[in-house]
């Protein structure tokens, strides 16, 4: 079974400072991982996915097989990122995307 | 312009009404899926449809029904709502049945069963 761990529900950090939202699956295939936002009152829209190893908002996200993670990264949070983020996960074999519960990320002024 | 539709977008009912949401899509795209998001647990899937009358369950799908009879509409039929299926809900679409991934979501629709 294909599952995706988000264990920060909550995290707040202060405008200009590093962020990084956690990620971690379980898969037994070759996965496809992803980054999907909500912003308020918005609907979900895909952020990023590791396929293309794009930047898209000043996000970045690495695939690490190893450690079996896929954890969103930015060097310099902004107030606009305030959103709730979910990783996904894309088993092929069965055309399921599995979210995780995602985690709620604060940007204070 | 191009979009994922639900009606409607809040409902309150009582336990034991069926209750029908509608969900159409204007991009001609194989793939929809429902979710519903609650508080803690994320999107969870409840079916999904790989094309005009092909559909499969996904995660959650007790007390749930779909129907896919033309491409662009997928409506999620309640039969008989129970308090534990008070809740947000997404429809979403993919172009292709192998990009599943690059899901268009709609707008929600929050139900209250009562």
């Amino acid at each position: 079974a294909q599952r995706v761990t988000q264990p920060e529900k909550l995290l707040s950090v202060f405008k200009g400072a590093p962020v990084e939202l956690k990620c971690n699956y379980s898969y037994s295939g070759s996965p496809e991982l992803f980054w999907y936002v909500q912003y308020s009152r918005q609907r979900l829209q895909l952020l990023l996915r590791h396929i293309s190893r794009e930047s898209i908002k000043g996000f970045t996200a690495d695939l690490n097989k190893g450690e079996t993670s896929f954890h969103l990264k930015k060097p310099f949070a902004q107030e606009e990122d305030s959103a709730m983020y979910y990783c996904a996960l894309f088993g092929g074999s069965n055309y399921k995307l599995t979210f995780g519960k995602g985690t709620l990320l604060t940007v204070n002024p | 312009e191009a979009q994922v539709t639900q009606n409607p977008r809040y409902l309150i009912t009582v336990t034991g009404k069926k209750l029908t949401v509608t969900c159409s899509q204007n991009m001609n795209h194989e793939y929809m899926s429902w979710y519903r998001q609650d508080p803690g647990l994320g999107l969870r899937q409840i079916y999904y449809s790989m094309n005009v009358e092909v559909t499969d369950k996904g995660d959650v799908p007790e007390g749930y029904k779909v129907s896919r009879k033309e491409k662009r509409n997928f409506p999620l039929i309640l039969e008989s709502p129970s308090p534990n299926q008070t809740s947000l809900y997404f429809c979403a679409s993919s172009p292709t049945v192998g990009q599943t991934y690059e899901q268009y979501f709609g707008p929600g629709t929050r139900l209250t069963v009562t």
